[in-house]
Formats: C-alpha cells, structure tokens, sequence
C-alpha cells in the first residue's frame, strides 16, 4: 500500500511566479505511479499530471510539470506561471495495482 | 463535465439512519471507485468495482457496503450513521483499473449528519 505525505500549510503565491507543492511517498510496491489532482472551490477533481515510477523524463503537461525525484521519494508539483484560477485545493496521490491513494491536500492561493 | 454522475447532491440526515448513495459511471467506463472526503482526513479511499465485482477495499467502515449493478452504475450504502459520516462522498469511474491515476469524478454527494 502507499502513503502519501503533504505536510505543507496552505501556500501563497504572487500571479505569474513558479510556486512548487510538495509531495512524498512510501511504498514497498516495485511499479506505481504518482499523480496531482486539483480541486477548485466548486468542489469537483480535476486530473492533472501523472508520473510512472519507471518513466526516465519528468511528466510535463502545460503548465504543470512533476519534480520525481525516486531515491528521495519525492513527486513535487511545479506550476509555472501562476494565474488566478489556479487557487485551489492540489492532491498528490500514488497508485498501483489499480489502488490509488491520495495525499490530505494543500491549498494554494494566487494573490494578484 | 466528467461524465459521472452522482445522485443526490445534497443529503441531511439525522443520526442512526440509513442513506443511498447512488453513481452512475462515465459510458464504456467498467469501473467504479469510491472516496470520502472530510476535513481531517483527506480523500480516503473506500473501495472500487470492476465489472460488478470488487476489486480494492479500503478504510471502509463495516458500516457502510457497496455494490456495482450490471448495468454498471453503483450504490454506497451508509447505515447507523454517525456524526463523523458528515463528508462530501466521491465516486470516479475508469474504463479499466489504472495506474495512471487518471480517474473521472463526479460532482460528489454532499452528506450532513445531524
């Protein structure tokens, strides 16, 4: 099973700045995955970015890039160029065998 | 929209009571997976369906039971309820299971224990 760690308190970040969401994982499983999810204030998941622990590049999707660093058991989110509808709730989660686990969440504010 | 749909959207309840929860996947997805939200807690995973039958429990309480139809759509059942049920109660659908963490949500169903 995994376990997945965001110890962050709600972040602040100036619009149009690189803000990173930190996320940290354990697992005894050989092959996984981790991904992020935001959740805006109307509540519903939104799927952004997915990492296979096997992948050689980092995941890039946009504006969203994932920092998967293995022996540090790390899967940080980097969103660059921080816009104003990107305040929201992010998950980071793991997943294998079809079980997918996800972090407590952080929130993040952009402040114009 | 995710395609998933879930039913009702907002449910008070009084406790000691029973309620359904009712999903209905996105079309061609096989699975069903169910999460409860609260704010302490996170996004816990509770359990997923493949086909009609189960294939991952997780931190579900022996309370509450689930169950996937053949026509595919999903119920979670909440019996006895109790204060700390009060949460915002997902589902998420995926054509098969994944590990690319890629799932489809529903707008969740709000539940007030009261």
């Amino acid at each position: 099973a995994q376990k997945i760690t965001q110890t962050q308190p709600g972040m602040f970040v100036q619009e149009k700045e690189a803000v990173t969401l930190d996320c940290t994982y354990d697992t005894s499983d050989p092959s996984y995955g981790l991904f992020w999810y935001k959740q805006p204030s109307s509540g519903e998941m939104i799927f952004l970015i997915y990492q296979g622990s096997y992948d050689q590049q980092n995941a890039t999707e946009g504006r969203y890039s994932l920092n998967f660093q293995k022996a540090r058991k790390s899967a940080n989110l980097v969103i660059s160029a921080s816009q104003l509808g990107d305040s929201a709730m992010y998950f980071c989660g793991g997943g294998a065998n079809s079980k997918l686990t996800f972090g407590k969440g952080i929130t993040l504010s952009v402040r114009p | 929209d995710s395609g998933v749909t879930q039913t009702p959207k907002h449910l008070i309840t009084a406790t000691g009571q029973r309620v359904t929860l009712r999903c209905s996947p996105r079309s061609g997805d096989l699975s069903v997976y169910w999460y409860q939200q609260s704010l302490d807690q996170g996004l816990q995973f509770l359990i997923q369906y493949y086909n009609g039958e189960e294939r991952a429990k997780g931190n579900i309480l022996e309370r509450f039971s689930a169950q996937q139809f053949p026509d595919l759509h999903s119920e979670l059942n909440l019996s006895s309820l109790e204060l700390g049920d009060s949460a915002l109660y997902f589902c998420a659908s995926s054509l098969s299971g994944t590990n690319t963490g890629e799932l489809f949500f529903g707008e969740g169903s709000r539940l007030t224990v009261l």
